[in-house]
């Protein structure tokens, strides 16, 4: 039973235009999400996370926004760059567990 | 700024041999945990130090599979007479300990094939 889900495998943008990348979940203990950057060869790098008590954190061109009604979060960029190129993974994690529970992942590519 | 290192980056072994990876977190983290990789798949969470203790496992982490962290620094992922199907990405990650809003940070990764 997959708990954290990105439904969408790809998204293709240009450059200088917004990327906005999607994650469901379905445990309603989840109080903590994040968002990872992971680039071929290499670990998962941190980029923004939102504890259930907020609904959008903003951490420069990074901003997460938190539907709990809805158990959906998302990731927008803004301008998307070059450099952004890469898999996305969102995470989830409840109170009194330490594990991350992580989606598949979305491969953005961003457009020159 | 040193962050989660691990070694070795790569490892090819056959059938049967045993392999162990080492993890060393940052270095005021007193969390540090272990998941897997395979292509196509968000890391899959294998187990959990708090300190030195191990806290909690995944039924992922068979009877072959051994974690360790002495002394509550670096650890080892030890893996008895591979097989085909262990062959992924290990990864390791460190959190401080924080209360509700913990966040684990990755080292690069060891990749193991099992020929």
């Amino acid at each position: 039973d997959q708990q954290v889900k990105q439904n969408s495998p790809s998204l293709s943008v240009q450059e200088g235009r917004i990327s906005i990348l999607n994650c469901d979940y379905t445990n309603s203990m989840f109080d903590y999400f994040l968002w990872y950057k992971k680039y071929p060869a290499e670990g998962p790098t941190f980029l923004i996370s939102i504890s259930s008590i907020k609904d959008k954190n903003e951490d420069g061109r990074f901003t997460v926004f938190l539907n709990k009604s809805a158990k959906h979060l998302s990731l927008h960029i803004v301008p998307s760059q070059p450099g952004d190129s890469a898999v996305y993974f969102c995470a989830a994690s409840g109170t009194g567990t330490y594990k991350y529970i992580f989606g598949t992942g979305t491969r953005l590519k961003v457009l020159a | 700024d040193t962050g989660v290192s691990q070694n070795p980056r790569h490892k090819i072994t056959k059938r049967g041999q045993n392999v162990t990876f080492r993890c060393d977190p940052i270095s005021e983290h007193n969390r540090l945990y272990w998941y897997r990789q395979t292509l196509g798949q968000g890391p899959e969470f294998l187990t959990y130090f708090q300190n030195e203790a191990q806290l909690e496992k995944s039924r992922l982490l068979s009877d072959r599979f051994s974690a360790e962290r002495p002394k509550g620094s670096f650890s080892t992922l030890e893996i008895q007479r591979t097989e085909q199907g262990d062959s992924a990405m290990y990864l390791c990650a460190s959190s401080p300990g924080l209360p509700y809003t913990d966040t684990q940070y990755f080292g690069p990764g060891t990749r193991l094939t099992v020929l």
